[in-house]
């Protein structure tokens, strides 16, 4: 079955560390992996995808298939980051599956 | 207009009411979503149209009844709704649906709150 996990439900870090939000998932194609984001009172908008292989705002994530994972990186946090992050696979032609989502705060 | 929105922010109705979410967008998108999201879980796909035909059902109870009246417009449609289908409902939108060439971006909506007393 096609799923996303994202183990951490909560993830704190101060700012200027290194950040990592870990998502590993199980499919059986070639697979289309996303980051979404959700700021306090915003809607959900799309951070990044792998196809795309760039990065914004500072975040990068590289799909290894070996270890089926697609981490969200980046290397010195901002308290603007504190937000909810959602890792997402595309399933078939219109589906998207969402893990359990990462709660990231970042402290002063 | 790049954005998709939705009316009202905010709905209580009662099980044996009969109501409608409505979304829009401008952007020509071709595509459009409604997601489920109940408290502090991820966003559920319940419908997908696609060129204003309902092309994805997810299993969702006949007391969700989605509309798609033209490429700007959809909606939803509730009916004898139970407590547990209190939730914020999404609706997103895309250029096109993922085929052999490219992958089109989901646009959301802030959403709907609604709660069923």
């Amino acid at each position: 079955a096609q799923r996303v996990t994202q183990p951490e439900k909560l993830l704190s870090v101060f700012k200027g560390a290194p950040v990592e939000l870990k998502c590993n998932y199980s499919y059986s194609g070639s697979p289309e992996l996303f980051w979404y984001v959700q700021y306090s009172r915003q809607r959900l908008q799309l951070l990044l995808r792998h196809i795309s292989r760039e990065s914004i705002k500072g975040f990068t994530a590289d799909l290894n298939k070996g270890e089926t994972s697609f981490h969200l990186k980046k290397p010195f946090a901002q308290e603007e980051d504190s937000a909810m992050y959602y890792c997402a696979l595309r399933k078939g032609a219109q589906k998207l599956v969402f893990g359990q989502g990462t709660r990231l705060t970042i402290n002063p | 207009d790049t954005e998709v929105t939705q009316t009202p922010k905010h709905l209580v109705m009662g099980m044996t009411n009969k109501k409608s979410l409505k979304c829009e967008q401008h952007m020509g998108h071709r595509a459009m979503y409604w997601y489920k999201q109940k408290a502090k879980k991820p966003p559920e796909l319940m419908f997908v149209y696609s060129y204003e035909k309902l092309s994805i059902n997810e299993s969702v109870p006949s007391r969700f009844s989605p509309e798609c009246p033209n490429s700007s417009l959809l909606n939803l449609h509730l009916h004898a709704l139970q407590p547990e289908d209190s939730a914020l409902y999404l609706c997103a939108s895309s250029q096109g649906i993922r085929d052999r060439f490219r992958s089109y971006e989901q646009y959301f909506g802030p959403g709907t709150r609604l709660t069923v007393t």
